[in-house]
């Protein structure tokens, strides 16, 4: 496999459940994101992690966790989500933190009921 | 104010009609500028991306950069049907700030191409 991928490619979750997002990347990437897409809305920046390290939290809720156990892995832990949380999570890496080209995965569309 | 701006569209334009998108900015620190292409189901991907100021062309498409407007530009020549996607443009300070490392997009544009 090459590029950024994703699992699940959708998920329908309640309120009360707990579900984690997969991202791996196959690209020898340092660097690697979460965003947030939602209707009508730019792409959010989520999270950051370089080098395995958590270098950026765009005041995030805490009902979403992210992990990153290697460089070539990244989990986004979810619990007690909101219907308002419904979105396409997109995983993104980048050979840096600073480089200009990110690569994104295809992304996990989340519905909240 | 949002830092970036986007008109979201939707665009919809005949075959081999020139497409001019833009965005502008608020924020002054942003020296890297981007646009990617988002086609539906699928994650964006980074179509250009333009220095500081000035012009550049890939094909049958364009960047513009004018920092003393704060104001952006891709044109698309001769397009295509398959040229139909989400435009979204996408900017990032120098090392050293507070934008450096995290790329701000706008909303992004639907274009349609259309036979």
């Amino acid at each position: 496999e090459t590029g950024v991928t994703q699992t699940p490619r959708h998920l329908v979750m309640g309120m009360t459940n707990k579900k984690s997002l997969k991202c791996e990347q196959h690209l020898g990437h340092n660097a690697m994101y979460w965003y947030k897409q939602s209707a009508k809305k730019p792409l959010e920046l989520m999270f950051v992690y370089n080098f395995k390290e958590q270098t950026e939290n765009n005041s995030v809720p805490s009902r979403f966790s992210p992990e990153c156990p290697n460089s070539s892995h990244l989990f986004l832990h979810l619990h007690t989500l909101q219907p308002e949380d419904s979105a396409l999570y997109l995983c993104a890496s980048s050979q840096g933190q600073g480089d200009t080209e990110a690569f994104f995965g295809q992304g996990t569309r989340l519905t909240v009921v | 104010q949002k830092e970036v701006e986007q008109d979201p569209g939707p665009l919809s334009v005949p075959e081999g009609a020139i497409v001019s998108l833009n965005c502008t900015y608020s924020n002054s620190a942003f020296q890297y500028f981007m646009w990617y292409r988002q086609y539906s189901r699928k994650g964006p991907e980074l179509l250009m991306y333009t220095y500081s100021s000035g012009n550049k062309e890939d094909g049958r498409f364009t960047a513009q950069v004018d920092k003393s407007s704060k104001y952006i530009s891709l044109f698309i020549r001769d397009s295509q049907p398959s040229d139909s996607a989400t435009y979204l443009c996408a900017m990032m300070g120098n090392a050293g700030g507070t934008s450096y490392g995290k790329l701000t997009f706008g909303q992004g544009t639907i274009l349609t191409v259309h036979p």
